[in-house]
């Protein structure tokens, strides 16, 4: 079946660091990915996406491409600030399984002033 | 426009009752997904719904779980019997169209249930 594996956390950071958070997949299909995130209190938003190998996936500063031929989903930002701070979760979706999500186990990233 | 808004926020309860949790999806969506997030197993799909069908029940972890969606809107997701390894956040997702398509579900605040 499909499986999400993300590095393990937590990961502690100062402020203007470079961050990485590693994902890898396997899928049967073709599918799209996702990182999620959830900010303290606050439920699932999404912050970024690809659906096709090679697309590049950006928002507020975080990128990720889509390697099929390393089944990978990296997050990367430049320069993480203290807002950043939040649970990224890395996901897929299988449009021949119903599309449903199937996530990582979720990375905590602290960055300090 | 409003998004995904789901009920209770919270809810504690007590072994043994019947719980009802509720998630009205984004209007015009037609796929709507419940999945769970807890401590031990992180975030799992539970079921999913393609209009008032559910095609997908591969998640529901026993037959104490049921949900329902009717007039391709409102779902409820009860659990019977509540045990206390059921205590988790309930999200609710919607999305446009659901299976087949490369699309972006949106996530309700979720319902933080606690089984004392």
């Amino acid at each position: 079946g499909d499986s999400v594996t993300q590095m393990e956390g937590p990961v502690t950071l100062s402020e203007e660091a470079f961050l990485t958070i590693n994902c890898t997949y396997t899928a049967t299909g073709y599918p799209s990915l996702f990182w999620y995130v959830q900010y303290p209190g606050e439920g699932l938003q999404l912050l970024l996406k690809a659906t096709k190998a090679d697309d590049k996936g950006s928002n507020k500063g975080f990128e990720a491409t889509y390697r099929k031929e390393t089944t990978s989903f990296h997050l990367e930002k430049g320069s993480v600030q203290v807002s950043d701070s939040a649970v990224y979760f890395c996901a897929l979706s299988d449009p021949g399984a119903n599309s449903k999500l199937t996530f990582g186990k979720g990375i905590t990233l602290s960055v300090r002033p | 426009g409003a998004g995904v808004s789901q009920s209770p926020s919270n809810k504690v309860t007590e072994k043994g009752k019947d719980v009802e949790l509720r998630c009205d999806p984004i209007s015009g969506h037609t796929a709507l997904y419940w999945y769970r997030q807890s401590l031990g197993q992180g975030l799992e799909f539970l079921i999913y719904f393609q209009g008032n069908s559910a095609p997908d029940k591969s998640g529901l972890p026993s037959d104490r779980f049921s949900a329902e969606r009717t007039g391709g809107s409102v779902s409820t997701l009860t659990i019977q019997r509540t045990q206390q390894e059921d205590s988790a956040v309930y999200l609710c997702a919607s999305s446009l169209w659901g299976s087949g398509l490369k699309e972006t579900q949106y996530f309700g605040p979720g319902t933080r249930l606690l089984v004392l």
